[in-house]
């Protein structure tokens, strides 16, 4: 099976910085990767797929980055409605399979 | 634009069959470009992706090997949904069940997702 790391766990910030996160795979996964964003008591949103596409009526100030086994989300300039908690998953090898997510919250 | 609403027990008890159902609207269970998923999402597991059925041609179905033995997933044409059987259920199986959507272009990703069913295995 496939393992998705994250780091940070979690990190503290303020509206208008610039957040990156980073997921790893144990192994190489080409660019099948997404980044879902979730808050308490709803369904994960897709952000990024393909590890670098924006999901239509997502805000540009997401992006993602990478391929094979290092992945980079990065929020531009951090929004109040961006305090979440960010999780990775990959899609090129079954079971798929989701990173422990990153927590977003206020500094 | 596609929505799944979910419906199934929120108790189930020990050593019974966990029953969650999806209800499609605005798509097909059987497009040909789309795959059915259901994950579920505890505090001690994370995400956990659990298996998927999908139609090209025929149906085909995939499923998680850590679970393999005890589910099912089930399209069902006549009422446009599709359906997860967990057996032989333990309390390690309460979680939240969603279900979900992905398409070819996706690569994966889950674009569409159900409102969630918390499931309780207790007696």
């Amino acid at each position: 099976d496939v393992h998705m790391t994250q780091s940070p766990s979690s990190v503290s910030a303020s509206v208008g910085d610039r957040v990156t996160i980073t997921c790893r795979a144990s192994q190489g996964i080409d660019s099948w990767l997404a980044w879902y964003q979730q808050k308490p008591g709803r369904a994960p949103k897709l952000l990024i797929y393909d590890a670098s596409r924006l999901q239509s009526g997502v805000p540009s100030r997401f992006s993602g980055s990478g391929s094979g086994t290092d992945f980079t989300l990065t929020i531009s300039s951090l929004q109040p409605e961006d305090f979440a908690t960010y999780s990775c998953q990959q899609a090129k090898t079954f079971p798929f399979s989701f990173g422990p997510g990153t927590k977003v919250d206020f500094k | 634009q596609i929505q799944l609403q979910q419906s199934g027990p929120g108790l189930v008890k020990p050593s019974q069959t966990l029953s969650l159902t999806c209800a499609i609207s605005g798509g097909s269970v059987s497009s040909n470009t789309v795959a059915w998923n259901w994950i579920r999402q505890s505090p001690s597991r994370g995400l956990e992706w659990l298996g998927r059925t999908y139609y090209r041609s025929k149906w085909y179905k995939d499923y998680a090997e850590s679970v393999k033995s005890r589910i099912t997933i089930n399209p069902d044409t006549s009422n446009n949904q599709f359906s997860l059987l967990v057996s032989s259920v333990t309390p390690e199986d309460t979680a939240v069940y969603y279900c979900a959507k992905t398409a070819d272009w996706l690569k994966g990703g889950l674009d569409v997702w159900g409102q969630g069913t918390t499931v309780t295995v207790s007696s």
